[in-house]
């Protein structure tokens, strides 16, 4: 059975990094579109970065110029390097498996992993 | 304010039938892009409820279909059970923000 696992969470200052991980069984990151999500305590889904296979990177604008979405092949890991974090960005991120296909207009999210949780506050 | 607007709540009672709807714009769900669904269950992760529209994953209950027409798209349940509380939301891709997009998400209380 396919799992991600994400770690990494926990209580930071404003303005400070932190650095999300998401560790998948059963599936090759450098093969798979990944993507993270986040939902703010009580509030809905916000897409926030998506790494294709060939390692193309997209942001949210909310997160563009402070996320950094990579992956490590030699520990088949994805990661999310946040910086500059703001009480804003306070939320759990799930990182999940993109189902491409057609152009990336059709992609959907078909694994979710539990998420792991972000809090920014001094 | 999310791109894509759904109710805040819906309510329905045991064996009832009931639609969510999800409201885009030519960016986005207009624009012919598709429209996926999710199902969040209270303290878990979402899950993939619909996708393309109207395809349902392995395991998913023939009870759930989706539909879409111009901007909007529908997520229809018949025969509700308790199970089916939860918080559902829809996603699509919008073209002028270069992002995928969820809507604010829909209470469903049986």
């Amino acid at each position: 059975e396919v799992q991600l696992v994400e770690s990494g969470g926990g209580l930071v200052q404003p303005g400070g990094s932190l650095r999300l991980s998401c560790t998948p069984s059963g599936l090759i990151v450098s093969n798979t579109y990944m993507t993270w999500v986040r939902q703010a305590p009580g509030k809905g889904l916000e897409w926030v970065s998506l790494i294709y296979s060939g390692g193309t990177t997209q942001y949210a604008d909310s997160v563009k110029d402070r996320f950094t979405i990579s992956r490590d092949t030699s520990k088949n890991a994805l990661y999310l390097q946040m910086s500059s974090l703001r009480a804003d960005d306070t939320a759990v991120y799930y990182c999940a498996k993109v189902r491409d296909y057609g152009g990336r207009g059709y992609w959907y999210f078909d694994l979710w992993g539990r998420g792991t949780l972000v809090t920014v506050s001094s | 304010q999310s791109v894509l607007t759904q109710p805040p709540s819906v309510s329905g009672a045991p064996g009832q039938s009931l639609t969510i709807s999800c409201t885009g714009s030519n960016s986005n769900v207009g624009g012919g892009y598709d429209v996926h669904w999710y199902q969040q269950l209270p303290g878990t992760a979402p899950k993939l409820l619909i996708h393309g529209n109207n395809k349902r994953p392995s395991g998913v209950p023939d009870r759930f279909s989706g539909s879409k027409s111009y901007t909007s798209a529908s997520l229809a349940i018949t025969g509700l059970q308790a199970e089916d509380e939860a918080d559902y939301f829809c996603q699509s891709y919008d073209t002028s923000l270069s992002a995928w997009v969820f809507g604010g998400g829909t209470k469903l209380t049986v």
